[in-house]
């Protein structure tokens, strides 16, 4: 079984363009999440939906930042004008959300903010 | 809020050796994780344990969770070279949110 796909898994971009990730989660999964990794913050989650729905964006950096889940196999995350310290490795991860509900993270989405 | 404090935060050992990585949380928690990473890598699940007294175990490494104490460990028993990564300990939010909350890792290095 395939499991969580992100895409692109590098993207190299110029301060103030907009930049794109993209995940599908694994089939059957009702909750998707966005974590941020850098090595000063450590994994950070930035939000995470259940049944599509946005349930708690309170790890939202600011208003750059923008997620959804137009439906349960598809989320995009959106930072829009992109900044340097934006520059982090983004995982997104998914899980059938019932008690215990163990994550499964995709390979992740390297970005650069130059 | 919850916070999620591992030691050590690196450790060199040699093979053969024994060792255990801590994993204190600030508030009440039901649920507890393990995860490794490998450089570069995605995150890999080891070990879920939901209650008091839990205990798991595959190869090399053991997880237990006292969740009075609010404390999780990883004992790693004679270790090899191939359990070299960073280990991560996540907690699960309570109130009903499927959050969690990481540790900042413990990147173990296993040295022949």
């Amino acid at each position: 079984d395939a499991g969580v796909i992100q895409s692109p898994r590098h993207e190299v971009t110029e301060m103030g363009q907009e930049v794109t990730l993209r995940c599908k989660p694994i089939s059957g999964h009702n909750s998707l999440f966005w974590y941020r990794q850098t090595m000063m913050r450590g994994l950070e989650l930035l939000i995470y939906f259940n049944n599509n729905v946005p349930i708690d964006d309170s790890g939202m950096p600011e208003d750059r930042f923008s997620a959804k889940m137009p439906n349960a196999s598809f989320s995009t995350l959106k930072i829009q004008p992109s900044e340097p310290r934006d520059s982090a490795v983004y995982f997104c991860a998914s899980s059938t959300g019932g008690p215990g509900g163990e994550l499964f993270f995709g390979e992740g989405s390297r970005l650069t903010v130059l | 809020e919850l916070k999620v404090e591992q030691n050590p935060l690196f450790l060199s050992m040699q093979e053969g050796k024994n060792y255990t990585i801590y994993c204190n949380y600030s508030t009440t928690s039901d649920r507890l994780y393990w995860y490794r990473q490998d450089p570069g890598k995605s995150l890999e699940s080891l070990f879920v344990l939901l209650s008091n007294g839990a205990v798991k175990q595959e190869g090399r490494l053991m997880a237990s969770l006292d969740t009075k104490a609010r404390l999780s460990t990883l004992h790693i028993t004679a270790a090899v070279h191939d359990l070299s990564a960073t280990y991560f300990c996540a907690v699960g939010s309570q109130g009903g949110s499927e959050k969690l909350v990481f540790g900042k890792g413990t990147k173990l290095t296993v040295n022949p």
